[in-house]
């Protein structure tokens, strides 16, 4: 069964890129679509974008201008930036896989704290 | 975008008791509603997708209904370890899809 595993950096500077990793096991990244979303600390959960190897993505409109989603399939990972973060992207991160924009399996999560 | 609206945003209840959790949409989303339940410190579990059908795996005490803007989801009879927080989300918009602010359900 499909497995997913957020990856990256604990701590960000604000002004800089937040860059994450989700790798895949049990599955083909070229399958499926691939999605993540954040829960900022005492707030609800918010969808950041998806992808898919025919190359369909989609951006949360309110992040559209600051957010690219993109896989790797020679590492059965995908991967997320978000530029010119500031506080309000303090969140923890999750990847999921999606079948009809529902969300099934996610991975556990990685907290990411904007901080000089 | 869709708004969703959670209702309550908070309930306690027992072992044994029947639960029910409110979900509303801004806007007709037919049967495009999926439900989830969060433990703290956990990953997000697919519990109920296109509003009714219930995820292989999942509890039978688990169930919802609705269509339209109205959606209900049903815990018939609390287990220790349903104590979490459920969200629904629509999955009608697919350019902006939005979740629900969360009921959490604690222990009375």
């Amino acid at each position: 069964q499909v497995q997913l595993q957020e990856s990256g950096p604990g701590v960000v500077k604000p002004s800089e890129t937040l860059s994450l990793t989700c790798t895949v096991t049990g599955g083909s990244i070229s399958s499926y679509y691939w999605t993540w979303i954040r829960q900022s600390p005492g707030k609800g959960l918010e969808w950041i974008a998806y992808t898919s190897k025919i190359g369909s993505t989609k951006y949360n409109p309110s992040l559209k201008s600051r957010v690219t989603i993109s896989l790797d399939p020679s590492r059965n990972q995908f991967l997320l930036n978000l530029t010119s973060v500031t506080a309000a992207d303090t969140a923890v991160y999750y990847c999921a896989k999606s079948t009809s924009y529902s969300f099934d399996p996610w991975g556990p999560g990685t907290l990411v704290t904007v901080s000089s | 975008d869709i708004q969703m609206t959670q209702s309550p945003s908070s309930l306690s209840a027992s072992v044994g008791d029947k639960v029910t959790i409110t979900c509303r949409a801004s806007q007709i989303i037919d049967n495009y509603l999926n439900w989830y339940q969060h433990e703290p410190g956990k990953a997000p579990k697919l519990l109920i997708y296109s509003a009714s059908t219930l995820r292989a795996g999942v509890p039978s005490r688990f169930s919802g209904s609705g269509s339209g803007t109205h959606f209900t989801l049903t815990i018939s009879s609390l287990q220790p370890e349903d104590f979490a927080t459920y969200y629904c989300q629509q999955s009608k918009d697919t350019l902006a899809l939005t979740f629900g602010g969360g009921t959490k359900v604690d222990i009375k």
